[in-house]
C-alpha cells in the first residue's frame, strides 16, 4: 500500500514553462489538498478538493490550477512558473471532508524556478 | 487577521521532557492539530484536540484552552528521534487549517 505518492520528487524549471505536479493516492479519500511550504512560514493551502468533480481555492491560487477527474488522482498546474513558486509542495488527501480528519501527505515535490 | 505563534525553536536534552506552545487568533474554532516533521520528509499526524483538556497518547501529550487560545504539546522521555519541527494548525470557522511555520526542536545527548 503506498498511501500518497507525489511526482517528481525535485524539479528544476526554467520561468514562463507550464509544469504539472502530479498526485496520486489508493486510500479511496474523499478529500484532496495541495500546500506549499517555505521556509518561515506555515504550510498555505493552494486548492483543494472535497469530492471527485469539484474544487476549491484555498489560500494562495493564483498562478495554480488543479483538476479531480477521479477520487486517485489531483494533479497541480503551473501554467507559468515564476521565480516566487519556488517551494516544497506537498499534496495531503483525507477520508472527510469537514476538515477535522487526519490528513495523510505525500513525500513532497521540491520545485525551482529559474 | 489569522495568526498562530509557536516558538521558532527549542532545545532539549534526551530523556527530558519538553513543552511546545502554541497561541492562536484566529475566525472561529473547531479544531486544533499537532503534526511532527522530520527534516526533509512529509508532516505527520499526532493529536487533535477540540475540547478543553489534556489528551495522553504514550509520550507524547497534547493540551487546550480555548478560552486563552492556547496549546501545549508535551513530550517526555526524549529520544533522538524526537528532533524534528511540530507543526501547530488550528481549524478556522470555514473548516480551513491554518498553520503555524512550526518549531524546530534539537534533542542533545
Amino acid at each position: 500500500i503506498a498511501g500518497i505518492t507525489q511526482a517528481p520528487t525535485s524539479q528544476i524549471l526554467a520561468a514562463g514553462r507550464r509544469m504539472t505536479l502530479r498526485c496520486t493516492q489508493d486510500m479511496r479519500h474523499n478529500a484532496m489538498y495541495w500546500y506549499r511550504q517555505d521556509l518561515g512560514l506555515g504550510l498555505r493551502l493552494i486548492h483543494y478538493s472535497n469530492t471527485a468533480g469539484t474544487t476549491g481555492k484555498g489560500e494562495v491560487p493564483d498562478g495554480y490550477s488543479v483538476s479531480r477527474a477521479n477520487t486517485d488522482d489531483f494533479p497541480l498546474t503551473l501554467a507559468s512558473a515564476v521565480p516566487s513558486q519556488t517551494s516544497v509542495y506537498f499534496c495531503a488527501s483525507s477520508e472527510g471532508t469537514s476538515g477535522d480528519n487526519e490528513q495523510f501527505f505525500g513525500p513532497g515535490t521540491r520545485l525551482t524556478v529559474l | 487577521g489569522q495568526n498562530i505563534d509557536q516558538p521558532t525553536e527549542m532545545t532539549a536534552t534526551e530523556g527530558a521532557i519538553v513543552q511546545i506552545n502554541c497561541t492562536y487568533q484566529t475566525s472561529g474554532f473547531n479544531g486544533l492539530f499537532w503534526y511532527q516533521q522530520h527534516a526533509g520528509e512529509a508532516p505527520t499526524f499526532l493529536s487533535y484536540n477540540v475540547l478543553d483538556g489534556l489528551e495522553e497518547k504514550g509520550r507524547f501529550s497534547s493540551f487546550l484552552s480555548r478560552s486563552k487560545g492556547y496549546s501545549y504539546l508535551l513530550l517526555k522521555e526524549l529520544q533522538m528521534k524526537d528532533s524534528a519541527s511540530y507543526l501547530c494548525a488550528v481549524l478556522d470557522s470555514n473548516y480551513q487549517l491554518i498553520w503555524g511555520a512550526g518549531t524546530k526542536l534539537i534533542i542533545k545527548p
